[in-house]
């Protein structure tokens, strides 16, 4: 299964600025992904990201407040913006392997004050 | 919608006492379950798949089997290292390989 690395691995930010949170992994996948984890709950996606198209957002979610950029094979980002107390969350990448299996990052905690 | 119901939400265990997990789901055409552990302030760990009714998985203490609307995690003779929140998810054959999760059951082992 690939390497992923996430970063920053926790922050603490002011309601209304954006985080930018990266995920690398260490070989060419086509398909990334970005879940939010809130408080309790489980793993919701967000959009999935393939390179060179743009992302695609679930119900409830919206590029102005989640720009996603896949620039090559190994890298994605994902960034809050505006943000409030609500996006408190764990934020997590994952990429598609064999066998439609996804492999998860170790994920972002943020806290918004 | 698809959707998936997990349970219990918490178990806690003695040190070999077996249980099983529940996963119940509905889905229009399943493409395969999945069975995530994860560790409190980590990603979800890969364990398994299934893909048909009737399937089974093994690795180590825990099995998987899959019937047409749930799937059983079993868990025999469980040690304190197996605590960890256990994520059953779902993929439907029509999407992009997008994975439904249910809310997870938070296993305990008491030594």
């Amino acid at each position: 299964s690939a390497v992923i690395s996430q970063k920053p691995s926790r922050d603490i930010c002011q309601r209304g600025t954006s985080l930018t949170i990266q995920c690398q992994v260490d070989s060419q996948v086509t398909m990334m992904f970005w879940y939010r984890q809130q408080p309790g709950q489980s793993l919701t996606l967000i959009a999935t990201a393939n390179q060179g198209s743009e992302a695609t957002y679930e119900s409830g979610f919206v590029i102005d407040k989640f720009p996603i950029s896949r620039p090559n094979l190994t890298f994605s980002t994902l960034t809050v913006s505006n943000m409030s107390p609500e996006d408190s969350s764990i934020y997590l990448c994952s990429v598609l392997g064999g066998s439609d299996t996804q492999y998860f990052g170790p994920g972002t905690r943020l806290t918004v004050l | 919608e698809d959707q998936v119901t997990q349970s219990p939400e918490a178990l806690r265990l003695q040190e070999g006492e077996s249980s099983s997990l529940n996963c119940s789901y509905t889905v229009s055409g399943l493409r395969g379950l999945f069975w995530y552990r994860q560790d409190p302030g980590k990603g979800p760990e890969f364990l398994f798949t299934l893909y048909s009714a009737g399937e089974e998985k093994e690795k180590e203490r825990l099995k998987a089997t899959l019937t047409k609307k749930e799937s059983f995690l079993h868990i025999t003779a469980p040690k304190p290292e197996d605590s960890a929140t256990y994520l059953c998810a779902v993929q439907a054959l029509r999407g992009a390989q997008k994975l439904v999760f249910g809310q997870g059951t938070r296993l305990t082992i008491n030594p």
